[in-house]
């Protein structure tokens, strides 16, 4: 079955700070998706990526997908205190019923 | 503009009864509806799916069914609960092939 890795599990900085994740996949997607989760609510949207190698920003956020097509990262400029929160990569696996599959997550938390 | 609504928000029940969760989606037509549940914070795991009234997939075996009467309403099922059925339930939807979109969450914890 798919296998979304990402990396760290969970990060710990201080605010101010810039940040990285990454999400990667034995598999080739064409679409991948990064949420954020708030603690106790649905995850929320922040970039979608449709084209291998693009390079998409959304305010301090910045993602691109991998030119593999089996990789993504997320950076996170000058951290602030409410980008605390669980953070998604997703894929689409291109079959009937529009399904993504969800990795396990990095977890951050922001020192003020 | 499209919303999705979740209900309830939290709900405590008994080994053995019964569980309806409801969710509604306002502002499109004919959407892909999903319900995934989340335990301890982490991963996100399908549990149904439908793309139209009366259409539901199954992702999993379990101790839940699913339910769509209506285009933009997605209802999520049991008889009887069990302990393992406590967790996160997340409802999402769908119109094309890029993204989902999620409700707000309904926190289930059975006792």
């Amino acid at each position: 079955g798919q296998q979304l890795n990402q990396s760290p599990q969970s990060m710990f900085i201080q605010e101010g700070e810039d940040v990285s994740m990454n999400c990667t996949s034995s598999s080739i997607f064409n679409t991948w998706l990064w949420y954020k989760q708030d603690p106790g609510e649905g995850p929320v949207l922040l970039i979608a990526l449709y084209k291998a190698g693009e390079l998409t920003s959304n305010g301090r956020l910045t993602a691109q997908f991998g030119i593999t097509r089996k990789d993504s990262f997320l950076n996170i400029s000058a951290s602030i205190p409410s980008d605390v929160g669980i953070y998604f990569c997703a894929v689409d696996l291109g079959n009937t019923g529009n399904q993504f599959y969800f990795g396990t997550g990095t977890s951050l938390t922001v020192i003020p | 503009s499209q919303t999705i609504h979740q209900w309830p928000a939290t709900l405590v029940q008994p080994v053995g009864s019964p569980l309806s969760l409801e969710c509604t989606v306002e502002g499109t037509s004919n959407p892909n509806l999903y319900w995934y549940r989340q335990a301890a914070g982490r991963g996100l795991q399908l549990l149904f799916y439908s793309i139209g009234i009366d259409q539901i997939s199954s992702e999993v075996p379990q101790n839940l069914s699913a339910s769509r009467p209506q285009d933009r309403q997605f209802i999520l099922s049991s008889k009887k609960l069990l302990l393992s059925d406590s967790g996160f339930y997340l409802c999402a939807w769908s119109v094309s092939m890029d993204t989902q979109y999620f409700g707000p969450g309904t926190r289930l914890t059975v006792l």
